[in-house]
């Protein structure tokens, strides 16, 4: 059992490059998260979707996009990356519901450059 | 997007001291609250989901209790140990936006 795979694991982009996130849950979860970890701040929720072609804006969507055309697949898009946008990116899936936790992927750390 | 405040902010103990840690959140429409352990380095992991009024969960020396009412929880750790050094995070609501966290940092 995977649980939450996060691909690629590292990245390097130059400014203004557009690259995806992957993130793939084997565990029929309805509901999936994005998450950047800004330092001192914690995690804030970029994303997040309900169920496959339902998504809502988190705390902090600017320069984001995502999609969720399977139950499976929720990826993040940075489509002109920015300095700003350097960080670990984490990916979760719960049930939803009130008693159910959420479980993180490994994390992407992207350095724009 | 809730407003959820945890306090304090960071915090260094000895080796064997016992701590305790805040996450406020607004009393209203409460829908539960989870407590997230994350390490550094590594990905968050749950501890607690607790749902009702005065709701008191307990793993190991780690322990939590609820107030929806007066909208606040509560995170204890009873005689610390270093492998307890982590961030740990409050989530209240549906949709998992974490609080800022609580820094600890046991000292051997």
């Amino acid at each position: 059992n995977a649980g939450v795979t996060q691909t690629p694991k590292f990245r390097i982009l130059k400014i203004g490059q557009s690259m995806t996130l992957q993130c793939t849950q084997d565990m029929n979860h309805n509901y999936m998260y994005w998450y950047r970890q800004d330092p001192g701040m914690g995690l804030k929720l970029i994303y997040y979707s309900v169920g496959a072609g339902i998504t809502d804006k988190g705390e902090v969507p600017n320069g984001y996009n995502v999609s969720r055309s399977t139950t499976e697949d929720f990826p993040l898009r940075l489509e002109l990356a920015a300095p700003s946008q350097t960080s670990v990116y984490f990916c979760a899936s719960s049930y939803g519901g009130r008693s159910t936790e959420a479980f993180f992927g490994q994390g992407t750390r992207l350095t724009v450059v | 997007i809730l407003n959820v405040e945890q306090s304090p902010q960071s915090l260094h103990v000895q080796e064997g001291d016992s701590t305790n840690f805040t996450c406020s959140f607004p009393s209203s429409n409460f829908y539960a609250l989870h407590w997230y352990r994350w390490e550094t380095a590594k990905s968050p992991e749950a501890l607690f989901v607790m749902t009702l009024n005065g709701d008191e969960k307990k793993k190991g020396r780690i322990s939590a209790t609820l107030n929806t009412k007066e909208g606040y929880s509560y995170l204890y750790i009873k005689g610390s140990q270093p492998e307890d050094s982590a961030t740990y995070l409050c989530a209240p609501g549906q949709n998992f936006v974490f609080g800022p966290g609580t820094r600890l940092s046991v000292l051997p």
